[in-house]
């Protein structure tokens, strides 16, 4: 069955510091992966897209990678900051985007 | 621009009664709506696909009669949870689509609302 695994242990790191946070999926093929951020009680919001056929993708101090031979994205933060503090989704959508499949997201805290 | 809302943010409500959940594209219409159920440190799970005008699409294993879906307009979807019980309880997030791009460059693109918690007591 399709499966995305991020990783469910918590990520500490230091405000300055680069966070880089990995996703993996299995028996799948999505034309396009996202990421999301998601604060605690709150809806997720929808952080960077990429394609099947770009390597990578940055939006300020965001950077996203995708090889689709690994079945891997990582998500990097340069320069964190405590407000990075959130939990953050990997999503997978087939052509159209008429399935979204979602991982389990990965927290992150940022120490000043 | 695609902002989503959701009303009521939360809910409390007795065992056996009906709640209903709205959600709102407030500056643009979407055509398709999700409605997601989460878990605390789980993963999203899609619920039900909510098409205007037409009847919704559910997942495997959600029942359509315990979760009412109508998509009456362009910019309002409702979710109704029918005689509610306590494992019922759970966060509830609603999404609309929206198309960006043309042709082999374009992709679709979900915003998510605010999300409403349900505690069934």
């Amino acid at each position: 069955s399709q499966k995305i695994e991020q990783n469910s242990e918590a990520l500490n790191i230091q405000e300055g510091k680069t966070a880089t946070l990995t996703c993996n999926y299995t028996n799948y093929s999505p034309a396009y992966l996202q990421w999301y951020r998601q604060d605690p009680g709150r809806g997720p919001v929808f952080l960077l897209l990429i394609r099947e056929n770009e390597k990578e993708k940055r939006k300020e101090r965001l950077k996203v990678t995708f090889d689709t031979t690994l079945k891997q994205s990582l998500f990097h933060i340069t320069a964190s900051q405590p407000a990075d503090s959130a939990t953050y989704l990997c999503a997978l959508m087939n052509t159209g985007g008429f399935k979204t499949i979602f991982g389990a997201g990965t927290r992150l805290f940022v120490k000043a | 621009g695609a902002v989503v809302s959701q009303h009521p943010s939360r809910v409390i409500c007795k065992s056996g009664t009906s709640v209903k959940i709205e959600c709102r594209s407030l500056d643009f219409q979407a055509t398709t709506m999700f409605w997601y159920r989460q878990f605390p440190k789980k993963s999203l799970m899609l619920m039900a696909t909510s098409n205007e005008g037409s009847k919704a699409t559910y997942e495997q294993g959600v029942e359509k009669d315990k979760f009412l879906i109508n998509h009456a307009s362009l910019t309002l979807s409702t979710l109704t949870v029918t005689s509610a019980h306590p494992e019922d309880s759970s966060f509830y997030i609603c999404s609309a689509r929206v198309h960006r791009g043309s042709g082999r460059a374009g992709y679709n693109e979900q915003f998510f609302g605010p999300g409403t918690r349900l505690t069934v007591l």
